[in-house]
Parts: structure tokens; C-alpha cells; sequence
């Protein structure tokens, strides 16, 4: 069973740009998250979709927004590019997503903004 | 809010050898699953192990053994047996009614 990918691996941006980056979950699993890791901040979550609705949202500004499409593929788009934006965005899908939160990542995107 | 912690930022161990990474965890929930994940440096992060925090006994695979402490809140990953296949961030993560919460993660260095 192929695992989790994501697209592109890396990325440079000009402030101000906007970006997409995209996961392919594992095949039959409905639950798509999305992480940010920096050295600084850690593993910080984003967003939750789950059938094609979000279903968690962290504590990040409205500049970062997600969806999922009915085969579960999953993009994340960061409008108005920050500086600090630069991290490495992983993805995770798993089963149900729901108690046992057993995930499987993707290998991430590095994006860099300059 | 859950918050994890992960107390040691680096560690280093002889080749064969064992070593335990800590992690400690705030919740006031009563069912939760405790994770310990992998991410070598290549990046991809791995599952190594996990608890739900209704079972007893601590979970093993394999050279890695968890010592689940309810009460204390605490969750410590063992690695018996070091090989310099472990060298990796090591993330404790916690999941309950919430999405995963990650601790900061610990260095691991396996020195030959």
C-alpha cells in the first residue's frame, strides 16, 4: 500500500506570494492533518479534515486555509507569505481520526520564504 | 489544554547500549492514546509506539518499551539495544478529544 505523499518537496516563495501544497493520503483513509515544524516551535497543528470537512483547527492566522476533495487528496494554501511562514509542512492521514489517533506522515514540504 | 513535555533536548548513547527518553503530559481527560514518534533525518516521521491510557500494561515493540505512569502523568520511551539506525528526533504526542499534541522532541545521537 503506497503511503502518504505529499507534493512538492520544496519550495521557495517571495513574501507576499501565496502557496498550495497538497497531500495524497493513504488509500481508505478519510482523516487529513496538517502540521508546521520549526526549530523554535516545534510540531504545531493546522487543520483537521475529515470527509471533506474540517473538522479541528489550531491556532494559526486565516492566511493558512485547507480543504479536502472527495477522494480525501488534500491541499493547504498560505496566502499573504511571511517570513516565518518557512518550516517544514507535514501531513498525516489516518483511518477515522477519531480517538486513536494513529497517524502516518508524509515525508513534508520545505517551504521557504524569502 | 494538553500540553506534552519533553525534558531532555539532546541525548547520546553507546551503540547497544539502552536508553530512556522522558516525557511527561498534562490532561484532565480520562481516555487518551500516548504516541512516541520517530523522525530520522531523512524526515519522515515514524510510529514507533503507542498506549491507550486504559490498558495497564505497557505496550513493547520490539527493543522499545514504554513505562506508562497514569497518576504521574508520565510516559518514558525505552530503546534496548541501540543501533545507530535510531539516531533520530524523538516526539512523545498525546491524543485525546483533541488532535495530536507533540511534546518539543528529544535529539537521540547512537554513537558507534
Amino acid at each position: 500500500k503506497a503511503g502518504v505523499t505529499q507534493t512538492p518537496r520544496y519550495l521557495i516563495k517571495t513574501r507576499g506570494q501565496q502557496v498550495t501544497l497538497s497531500c495524497s493520503p493513504i488509500s481508505g483513509h478519510r482523516s487529513v492533518s496538517w502540521y508546521q515544524q520549526t526549530p523554535g516551535q516545534g510540531l504545531q497543528f493546522l487543520f483537521e479534515y475529515f470527509s471533506e470537512t474540517q473538522r479541528n483547527k489550531g491556532n494559526f492566522p486565516g492566511r493558512f486555509s485547507g480543504r479536502q476533495f472527495s477522494n480525501s487528496r488534500s491541499e493547504m494554501n498560505v496566502s499573504t507569505l511571511e517570513l516565518g511562514d518557512s518550516a517544514l509542512y507535514l501531513c498525516a492521514s489516518s483511518l477515522t481520526g477519531t480517538g486513536n489517533y494513529e497517524q502516518y506522515f508524509g515525508p513534508g514540504t520545505r517551504l521557504t520564504v524569502t | 489544554a494538553q500540553t506534552v513535555t519533553q525534558s531532555q533536548p539532546e541525548m547520546s548513547v553507546q551503540e547497544a547500549e539502552t536508553v530512556t527518553l522522558s516525557c511527561t503530559y498534562d490532561t484532565s481527560e480520562n481516555n487518551y492514546y500516548l504516541f512516541w514518534y520517530k523522525q530520522p533525518p531523512s524526515r519522515q516521521m515514524i510510529l514507533v509506539i503507542r498506549q491507550e491510557a486504559y490498558k495497564q500494561q505497557n505496550a513493547t515493540e520490539n527493543r522499545f518499551s514504554v513505562n506508562f505512569q497514569k497518576a504521574a502523568k508520565s510516559f518514558s520511551l525505552k530503546i534496548s539495544d541501540s543501533q545507530l539506525g535510531d539516531t533520530a528526533m524523538y516526539f512523545c504526542a498525546f491524543s485525546g478529544n483533541t488532535p495530536l499534541v507533540f511534546g518539543k522532541g528529544t535529539r537521540l545521537s547512537v554513537i558507534a
